[in-house]
């Protein structure tokens, strides 16, 4: 079965241009989490969605930063502009959601860099 | 506010040796869900486990294995006979009653000499 699909896995952009992560969460997987992995910071959640419909996007860092999720097996986030501060690895992760503490399957992750 | 701290940044060991990641947390929930999660050198992040807060039951698979203590609030990991394989980024992780989001603990990078 194909796990986590995320692309492109690897993005080196300039700073001021749009950047959009995409992400394939496991089939029959209703819940999909967007992280953040800097050296910095660790692993930060920054947006998850149930159904299709955000639920928690308190990690976005700011406006430039967007996510959509336009059906159940297909998600993006953007970034617009990008500032080399954005540079990480941005990881999607799928789970079995609602109620159920089902352990999240993550994806091969994008790594961003942003000169 | 939930909370992992993962106190030990980096552990060397020679292959054969056991080794012990620590894990401890906090939350104020009653009910909770403790994971572990390996990042091999490729990147990924691999699940490992996931512990409910109402059983309090070590667990063992292989050479790996979780020992959960409710009163100290802690979640350690033991790597039996260490293999140069075992050599990653470990996380522990927490998730509370309610809603999916998962806290992370800052790591543990394990080093597996030959």
């Amino acid at each position: 079965d194909a796990g986590v699909i995320q692309s492109p896995r690897h993005e080196v952009t300039e700073m001021g241009q749009e950047v959009t992560l995409r992400c394939k969460p496991i089939s029959g997987h209703n819940s999909l989490f967007w992280y953040r992995q800097t050296m910095m910071r660790g692993l930060e959640l920054l947006i998850y969605f149930n159904n299709n419909v955000p639920i928690d996007d308190s990690g976005m860092p700011e406006d430039r930063f967007s996510a959509k999720m336009p059906n159940a097996s297909f998600s993006t986030l953007k970034i617009q502009p990008s500032e080399p501060r954005d540079s990480a690895v941005y990881f999607c992760a799928s789970s079995l959601g609602g109620l159920n503490p089902n352990e999240q399957f993550f994806g091969p992750g994008t790594r961003l860099t942003v000169l | 506010a939930q909370k992992v701290t993962q106190a030990q940044t980096e552990i060397s060991v020679v292959e054969k040796e056991d080794v012990t990641l620590d894990c401890v947390y906090e939350t104020r929930d009653t009910t909770y869900y403790l994971f572990w999660y390996k990042q091999p050198p490729s990147g990924e992040l691999v699940f490992l486990i996931r512990r409910n807060s109402f059983d309090e039951q070590n667990e063992i698979s292989g050479r790996y294995s979780w020992n959960f203590q409710k009163s100290t609030s802690s979640f350690n990991f033991t790597i039996t006979a260490s293999q140069v394989v075992d050599s990653a980024v470990y996380f522990c992780a927490l998730r509370g009653a309610a809603g999916n989001k998962l806290t992370f603990g800052g790591g543990t990078r394990v080093l597996v000499k030959p």
